[in-house]
This record gives structure tokens, sequence and C-alpha cells, in this order.
């Protein structure tokens, strides 16, 4: 156990749909990040909160949308979901707000769109 | 644009043998490199980082090696074994202060008993 906890594990849903994405931090990370791994492809940054706020962002579709909140978990908003937004969705959290110290990454939640 | 990029996508080993993962880099104001290894269906696991004012850095029977002259990161691990099967993924910072780790896509590494 990483102490970073992602649910659901697995999604299934229907194109057109949305679905929320949940990430606990390890206690102690103020920063937490979201990634995007499709198959056969590395981890694709999508945004990073840090303390609240929105710290960075990647290549994060207009139809995605995050946020952090008080107690520093986070959540993962997808919408109009397409086939192609089938992919693992890992979050991972630090300390500190900058990449300069590792990330502690969760299990992953696995979207299928059909 | 810049990125992280691998020399291999698959590498297999025989077991006891040594491995050596390669990444090359491209973004040299990166100041901050890890290696992840990532499991069939769990998330990728930290297993070394290195800073650039260092060259080598060991572990547990892993070590790796920075050459910034050439841009390039390795992963050595002594008397690979099953457990070692993954991918193997290595990440740089980039240094511009808020950018996050960029990562590579990844070296399946495959051991053979």
């Amino acid at each position: 156990d990483s102490g970073v906890t992602q649910t659901p594990k697995h999604l299934i849903t229907a194109t057109g749909q949305r679905v929320t994405l949940r990430c606990s931090p390890r206690s102690g990370d103020l920063s937490v990040y979201w990634y995007q791994q499709s198959l056969d492809q590395g981890l694709q940054f999508l945004i990073q909160y840090y303390n609240g706020e929105e710290r960075a962002k990647g290549n994060i579709l207009e139809r995605f949308s995050a946020q952090q909140f008080p107690d520093l978990h986070s959540e993962l908003n997808l919408s109009s979901l397409e086939l192609g937004d089938s992919a693992l969705y890992f979050c991972a959290s630090s300390v500190r707000g900058a990449a300069d110290y590792g990330y502690t990454f969760g299990s992953g939640t696995r979207l299928t769109v059909v | 644009g810049e990125s992280v990029g691998l020399h291999l996508p698959t590498l297999s080993v025989q077991e006891g043998d040594n491995s050596i993962i390669n990444c090359a880099y491209s973004n040299s104001a990166s100041d901050y490199f890890i290696w992840y290894k990532q499991e069939s269906g769990k998330g990728p696991q930290f297993i070394i980082d290195i800073r650039s004012n260092m060259d080598k850095r060991q572990g547990q029977r892993v070590t790796v090696l920075l050459n910034k002259t050439v841009k390039h990161l390795s992963l050595q691990i002594a008397a690979t074994q099953p457990g070692d099967s993954a991918v193997y993924f290595c990440a740089e910072n980039g240094n511009s202060g808020n950018t996050p780790l960029v990562f590579g896509k990844g070296t399946r590494l495959s051991v053979i008993a």
C-alpha cells in the first residue's frame, strides 16, 4: 500500500457519460498530480494541484476538470466521454509543489468507455 | 518539443544476469531524474533517483548512472530476478519551477527463468 488511495479501481461507462475519479493523497503530502496512461503509452501529465490550488496544467482536455478540496483529496471529472478516453488514470502525491522529489502513485482507476 | 525517451521498448534477460535499461533526455535544464517500476495492474513504484550534481547512485541491486554530457540515464539491475519483470520508466523534472515530472514511454523487462 503506497498510501495514495484511488477509487474506484474499475469503471465501465457509456460514451457521452460523465464520471468522477477520486484520490486521497499520502498523509502529509500537499501536491496531487493526475496522469493518464493509455495502452502502450507512457504517463501523460494532466493537471497538478498544490494545497488546494491549481499549480500546473498539461494536456488535459476541456471536457476534463479537476479540483482539490480542503482536506487535500482530489477529484478528476471526465465528461462527454469518448471511446478514446479509455485508459488508466493515476493519481500521485508529493510533499512539495516542485518536482524535486519523487511522487508516490496510487494503484489507478481503469476507465473503460463502451 | 523536448521529451524523455527510451532506446529500447523491450528487453529480455536471463535470470541471474545483469540488466541495463537506457533513457535519453533532451531537456538540458533537468536536474532531477527518477526511475519507476510498474508491474502489471499496479501503479508506478519509485526505484531510485539521482540529482544532476551526481553521476552515479546505488541502491539495493540497482544503480543509476547519469551522463549529462550526452543527456543519458541508465538503470542497472544486478542479478535480475523474475520479480524484476515489469515496465520501467525514467522521468525528468525539466527544472522550470512548476514543471511536473515528464515520463518516458517505458521499457518492458522480461526475465527468463
